[in-house]
């Protein structure tokens, strides 16, 4: 079965430092991945996605994340964190269906 | 665009009663819409996927008559957690795709927290 893992449960950065949150995932097929990101209080809000074509992806907030088939890998980055980065942030997957497969969650914490 | 509403937001129920949450797309038209339960620090589990006009589908080791789900718009889903028990305390997030969106893109509704005393 497909699973999603996020191996990095809880990070914590000072603004200005760099950050890089892990996503494995255990497919081999053709996939779609996903970031998402929940802000306390908040819905989950899409980051960036990758469907096909360059594997390195922008996405909003100055966020970006590299597909790396070869190492089943989709991490994130973000070169500065600010402190409203401050979040829960949540890889995905699926298989060209609409089921999404979710990691369990990154929680950042970035302090002034 | 894109906007997913959840009601209520919260609810406290007793134990043996039923509780309805909608999940509603307020811009666009949504055919499938997906109900998800995400315990405390761990990730969103996918409970069943809601078709208009059909029969939802359920995901292994959902039980179907407890988690009562239709579809009856293009912009409304309702799950019903019937004779609730404490166990079913949880967060309950629906999501929703656009018709006319980008392939697989689901939009989040901001979620129902459950307590069953």
């Amino acid at each position: 079965a497909q699973s999603v893992s996020q191996h990095n449960h809880h990070v914590i950065l000072s603004e200005a430092a760099s950050l890089e949150l892990g996503c494995n995932y255990s497919y081999g097929g053709t996939v779609n991945l996903f970031w998402y990101v929940q802000y306390p209080g908040q819905h989950l809000q899409l980051l960036l996605k990758y469907f096909s074509g360059d594997p390195l992806v922008k996405g909003i907030k100055g966020f970006e994340a590299e597909f790396i088939k070869s190492k089943f890998s989709f991490n994130l980055r973000k070169p500065s964190v600010q402190w409203s980065d401050t979040a829960e942030y949540f890889c995905a997957v699926n298989e060209n269906t609409d089921k999404l497969i979710f990691g369990t969650g990154t929680r950042l914490q970035v302090f002034p | 665009g894109a906007v997913v509403s959840q009601h209520p937001s919260w609810v406290i129920c007793k134990s043996g009663t039923s509780v309805k949450i909608e999940c509603r797309s307020l811009d666009f038209q949504a055919t499938t819409m997906f109900w998800y339960r995400q315990f405390p620090k761990q990730s969103l589990m996918l409970m069943a996927t809601s078709n208009e006009g059909s029969k939802a589908t359920y995901e292994q080791g959902v039980e179907k008559d407890k988690f009562l789900i239709n579809h009856a718009s293009l912009t409304l889903s309702t799950l019903t957690v019937t004779s609730a028990h404490p166990e079913d305390s949880s967060f309950y997030i629906c999501s929703a795709r656009d018709l006319g969106g980008a392939f697989n893109e689901q939009f989040f509704g901001p979620g129902t927290r459950l307590t069953v005393l």
